[in-house]
């Protein structure tokens, strides 16, 4: 069964400073694509970043990247600089077969 | 259109009641996807359409869930016989084909059973 989780429910980060989300996930398949999606208060689902699986070349967005270890099936997103628009639900995800599995979330706060 | 779309934005029932949500996805897009999201938790995937068929039912909770796509566009999602369990925000989502890995989620509609 695929799965993934998300081991911090709650991080806070002061403004400018950098933080990192934890992510693991379990799948038996060699190919697939991993996403971070934010939700801020509005509850929009806003994609922050994705790896592909094959690539071993880790994912760069601005101030977003990921630490991408296929081996250990982890998969955490650094936030740098953080800003007060950064606070929001984050959730990883995995996508296989068509369907995106999201894990439980971390909610960020990003306090001035 | 521009974005996908979802109607209505809330949505207030009585335990019992039916209740139908409507996603209209990205005009381009042959897949559509439905996911359930329970107040602090992720969404689950419920179901998908590729143009007109349904491939994969798995996620529905129970046969009081059901979806159409009958002309491979707009997707309704219908719950029968409501009941406060089924209080959720209800996502629907398109992506440029099924193995496309970029799925973009509309506003979402919030249901509420009393």
């Amino acid at each position: 069964a695929q799965t993934v989780t998300q081991s911090q429910p709650e991080m806070s980060v002061q403004e400018a400073e950098t933080v990192t989300l934890s992510c693991t996930y379990d799948t038996s398949e060699n190919n697939y694509y991993l996403f971070w999606y934010k939700q801020p208060p509005s509850r929009q689902m806003i994609l922050v970043i994705r790896q592909e699986a094959y690539k071993q070349q880790n994912a760069t967005e601005n101030r977003f990247s990921v630490n991408f270890q296929k081996a250990a099936k982890s998969f955490s997103l650094k936030i740098s600089d953080s800003q007060l628009g950064d606070t929001a639900m984050y959730f990883c995800a995995l996508h296989q077969g068509g369907k995106l599995i999201f894990g439980q979330g971390t909610e960020l706060s990003v306090k001035p | 259109g521009a974005g996908v779309s979802q109607s209505p934005r809330y949505k207030v029932t009585k335990r019992g009641q039916d209740v139908t949500l409507r996603c209209d996805p990205i005009s381009s897009h042959a897949t559509l996807y439905w996911y359930q999201q329970a107040l602090g938790q992720g969404p689950e995937f419920l179901t998908y359409f590729n143009y007109e068929a349904q491939p994969d039912k798995s996620g529905l909770p129970s046969d009081r869930f059901s979806a159409e796509r009958p002309e491979g566009s707009i997707s309704t999602l219908t719950i029968q016989r409501t009941e406060q369990r089924d209080s959720a925000m209800y996502r629907c989502a398109s992506s440029l084909d099924r193995v496309s890995d970029e799925q973009f989620f509309g506003p979402g509609t919030r249901l509420t059973v009393l």
